[in-house]
């Protein structure tokens, strides 16, 4: 079963910063990575995802960079707001299993204004 | 587009009752839903897979006599907890995607949520 392993688990970030999370994956068979943002009390809301044909994809201030070699994929949030104060997790397709999603542990990241 | 909503947000139930959860998509056919279980400041963890029409598919561990998951229509699946408990208390939240579950970039729309708590 496909793991993703998601770092760090909390991040303090000052307003206007850059806040930056992890994944690494195991399986390599697909190159498909959603981002999903949540807050409190909520369900989570996809807020970027990558396929398989392109190695960074920008949306506003967020930046999703991909590298295949090293299994790892990385979420950039640039000028950093209070509003991007969330939990935010990395997903990856298991291993022969369609569009089942194997979610990394989250980030809880805080935005200090 | 791409709505998916859930009933009741929240509820509050004895020990030993059943509790019904809606999930419906509300702008979307969506031949595939998923129900997660989300414990405070922990992740998605899936229950179950459902094909509209079919048998739901239950991750290992998860008692499929316990969480009953009917997928009767193409906007409509029902997450039942069966005689819950204390430890049933959870957040649980449903996806929905308009494709089969083959469809590696297709997108899952989660639902707001249920907040249940058994007392």
């Amino acid at each position: 079963q496909q793991q993703v392993k998601q770092s760090p688990q909390s991040l303090i970030v000052q307003k206007g910063g850059i806040s930056i999370i992890n994944c690494a994956y195991e399986n390599t068979a697909f190159d498909y990575f959603p981002w999903y943002q949540q807050f409190p009390g909520k369900g989570p809301a996809l807020l970027i995802a990558i396929r398989p044909d392109v190695s960074e994809k920008k949306e506003g201030r967020f930046t999703i960079s991909f590298n295949k070699s090293a299994k790892q994929f990385s979420l950039h949030i640039m000028d950093s707001q209070p509003g991007d104060s969330a939990t935010y997790f990395c997903a990856a397709p298991r291993h022969n299993a369609g569009n089942m999603l194997t979610f990394g542990g989250g980030t809880r990241l805080m935005v200090k204004p | 587009g791409a709505v998916v909503s859930q009933h009741p947000s929240w509820v509050i139930c004895k020990s030993g009752t059943s509790v019904k959860i809606e999930c419906r998509s509300l702008d979307f056919q969506a031949t595939t839903m998923f129900w997660y279980r989300q414990f405070p400041k922990q992740s998605l963890m899936l229950m179950a897979t459902s094909n509209e029409g079919s048998k739901a598919t239950y991750e290992q561990g998860v008692e499929k006599d316990k969480f009953l998951i009917n997928h009767a229509s193409l906007t409509l699946s029902t997450l039942t907890v069966t005689s819950a408990h204390p430890e049933d208390s959870s957040f649980y939240i449903c996806s929905a995607t308009p494709g089969l579950a083959g469809d590696v970039t297709d997108t899952q729309y989660f639902g707001p949520g249920t907040r249940l708590t058994v007392l």
